[in-house]
């Protein structure tokens, strides 16, 4: 069993729609980072939660220490987001590496 | 402009061929990593960086060699290249150990 899970793997929506992405863990953190991959390969940083919540523009990212569970939820999807979009986290004690889940495509169509 | 830059962005080398995949941020973090991106396999971390001189392995080391004589750079070095060292590779940088992860370009390689 992988350290990070993500569901769904695949998720196409239509403009407009809300959106989760959701990501289970099953280690001890210090962090968790939301990230994401458009066609071609960059990756950019959306989020880093250790508790609660957080919000930049459309995207709202939540993270439940005690179920090991955190979610990214896209309002007012656009095709823009169309993306994979990746869990990490940074686990705790000791180990520094980073641990990736498998990734979320999403393709959200006009 | 803050940036991770990585060079070359594409490669392509025989087995055995040592070569050099550079690193280099200007933000002044301290800690820095490479990742390997592979189909199925998603993103894995191969060596992280404290701090200058302070290096350490992550989940797929083997093959590699990294080193951090500055701040700023951070070259990942394979000695003698496999095919199976064909891979998206990454370098990232943040602040401390727990940070906002910012990624390079990535560079593309194919081993033959």
């Amino acid at each position: 069993k992988n350290e990070v899970e993500q569901s769904p793997q695949n998720l196409t929506a239509q403009e407009g729609e809300f959106i989760t992405i959701n990501c289970s863990y099953s280690v001890g953190i210090s962090a968790l980072h939301w990230l994401q991959q458009h066609p071609g390969g960059g990756i950019v940083s959306l989020f880093m939660l250790s508790s609660g919540k957080k919000k930049h523009g459309r995207l709202i990212a939540t993270i439940n220490i005690q179920e090991k569970h955190s979610s990214l939820h896209i309002t007012a999807s656009h095709p823009r987001d169309s993306a994979v979009y990746i869990c990490a986290v940074t686990s705790s004690p000791g180990r520094r590496a980073l641990t990736f889940g498998s990734g979320t495509r999403l393709q959200v169509q006009p | 402009e803050a940036q991770v830059t990585q060079n070359p962005r594409y490669l392509i080398t025989v087995t055995g061929k040592k070569l050099t995949v550079t690193c280099s941020q200007n933000m002044n973090h301290e800690y820095m990593s490479w990742y390997r991106q592979d189909p199925g396999l998603g993103l894995r971390q191969i060596y992280y960086s404290m701090n200058v001189e302070v290096t350490d392995k992550g989940d797929v080391p083997e093959g590699y060699k990294v080193s951090r004589k500055e701040k700023r750079n951070f070259p990942l070095i394979l000695e003698s290249p496999s095919p199976n060292q064909t891979s998206l590779y990454f370098c990232a940088s943040s602040l401390r150990e727990i940070g906002t992860q910012y990624f390079g370009p990535g560079t593309r390689l194919l081993v033959l």
